[in-house]
């Protein structure tokens, strides 16, 4: 039963594009989202959040979208940048940061 | 200073052992967590404690068992391990429980057990 689903796993971007990174989810209970970034042999980041009553939040390069009649949220990040790359998770939850149901991840390459 | 910190990084063990992983944080953070990672790279929540207090006990085996003796620590004892427990263990705070209260991870237990 997977609420949060990162259904690409793996994404490649040229230095300089936007990468697009999305994330669907089923449970309509759910009213705030994260995005947190992984690096190998780290634990995740905390990246930027979005809450339910907004459809759109921005932090400098990084934008998060949210379409909650779609259940989809998705991360921009412009310009992309050798750094960016890394596994995004995204994460949900309902009311509480003490339980975070989390997607299974999209590693983000991003090329020269 | 790192601010989540767990131990051991690795380990490594027999089935049917019992081992412990510490976790501090260094944050003033009220709650802490436990979270596993298994192979097919599921994040998933196991505990949870806010100010010393259980508030979330997913279903996990009662062969693990959670230990806060202080805000700042949230150790995880696993009894009588199996094959299945093999995975990566990530320890959390945050400031709270609202939900605009991100998470700190710590940098990951890798558990293999033979």
């Amino acid at each position: 039963d997977q609420q949060v689903k990162q259904n690409s796993p793996s994404l490649s971007v040229q230095e300089g594009r936007i990468s697009i990174l999305n994330c669907d989810y089923t449970n309509s209970m759910f009213d705030y989202f994260l995005w947190y970034k992984k690096y190998p042999a780290e634990g995740p980041t905390f990246l930027i959040s979005i809450s339910s009553i907004k459809d759109k939040n921005e932090d400098g390069r990084f934008t998060v979208f949210l379409n909650k009649s779609a259940k989809h949220l998705s991360l921009h990040i412009v310009p992309s940048q050798p750094g960016d790359s890394a596994v995004y998770f995204c994460a949900a939850s309902t009311g509480t940061a003490s339980k975070l149901t989390f997607g299974t991840g999209t590693r983000l390459q991003v090329t020269l | 200073d790192t601010a989540v910190s767990q131990t051991p990084k690795y380990l490594v063990t027999q089935m049917g052992n019992d081992k412990s992983i510490k976790c501090e944080q260094n944050l003033g953070h009220d709650t802490m967590y436990w979270y596993k990672q298994d192979s097919k790279k599921f994040l998933k929540i196991m505990f949870s404690y806010n100010n010393k207090e259980l508030i979330i006990n997913e279903t996990v085996p009662n062969r693990f068992s959670p230990k806060s003796p202080d805000k700042a620590h949230l150790n995880l004892h696993i009894n009588s391990l199996e094959l299945g427990d093999s995975a990566v263990y990530f320890c959390a705070s945050s400031q709270a429980i609202a939900n605009n209260s991100p998470l700190h991870f710590g940098n990951g237990t890798r558990l293999t057990v033979t």
